[in-house]
């Protein structure tokens, strides 16, 4: 099972938009509406930010949003601030035997 | 509050075995499914396996089969993760999380523990 493909690095000014891709297969991604992101500071374990493709845990600002079409899911940041600056990993249930396969990350850096 | 704490660094030899533990407080243990996740420095998240906590079947990546054992302790709520036959590419952070489905896994880790430090050098 190969690791969903993420950009390296995206970027916005404070109080922009950014939005990162995560793309799967047919197998993971496209297969299933469970895919999850992540956010991870450096240094500190990842949080989760998004599940089941667009659900919101509790606590989380709805800055962050999550969407899907095809292989290919989305995260989007809306109205950057400072904190959002971090590493960011997509996540995709793959099966039984795979409930997780996480992405390449990507880094987001507010300008 | 909900929180898993793990044990401290560890600095093992090539060929050696590390245990990390996992103390879960603040719900019920059995009911959720315990994962355990590695990060190698510089790298993404890796999924090595799952634990019931309630039955304590396992289901391991294929990558780690025959290397890792999670087992669980739950009088003291505790899950742990051995990995024997240590090599320097199992340097990394080792965490446990916790699946936010009761009794169901792959929908998504919302809680993790603070991560374990494992180095392997001769």
């Amino acid at each position: 099972q190969s690791a969903l493909t993420q950009p390296p690095s995206a970027s916005g000014s404070p109080g922009q938009s950014v939005t990162i891709s995560c793309t799967g297969t047919s197998s993971d991604v496209g297969g299933y509406d469970y895919v999850s992101w992540y956010q991870q500071h450096p240094g500190k374990a990842p949080k989760l930010m998004i599940y089941e493709v667009t659900k919101r845990p509790s606590g989380v600002p709805d800055r962050f949003s999550g969407s899907k079409s095809g292989n290919t899911a989305s995260l989007t940041v809306s109205g950057l601030q400072a904190e959002d600056e971090a590493d960011y990993y997509c996540s995709s249930y793959a099966g039984y035997n795979i409930p997780y396969v996480f992405g390449t990350g990507t880094k987001v850096t507010v300008l | 509050q909900v929180q898993l704490v793990q044990s401290g660094a560890e600095v093992k030899k090539p060929g050696a075995s590390v245990k990390v533990s996992c103390k879960a407080s603040g719900y019920t243990f059995t009911g959720y499914y315990m994962h355990w996740v590695r990060q190698a420095p510089g790298q993404g998240p890796e999924w090595m396996g799952w634990i019931n906590p309630n039955s304590g079947d396992t289901n391991y990546a294929q990558k780690f089969q025959g290397g890792v054992t999670m087992t669980r302790d739950t009088s003291i709520s505790t899950a742990y993760m051995e990995l024997s036959s240590l090599r320097s590419d199992d340097t990394a952070v080792y965490y446990c999380a916790r699946d936010l489905m009761f009794g169901g896994f792959g929908y998504g880790m919302d809680v993790w523990g603070q991560g374990t430090t494992v180095t392997v050098s001769s």
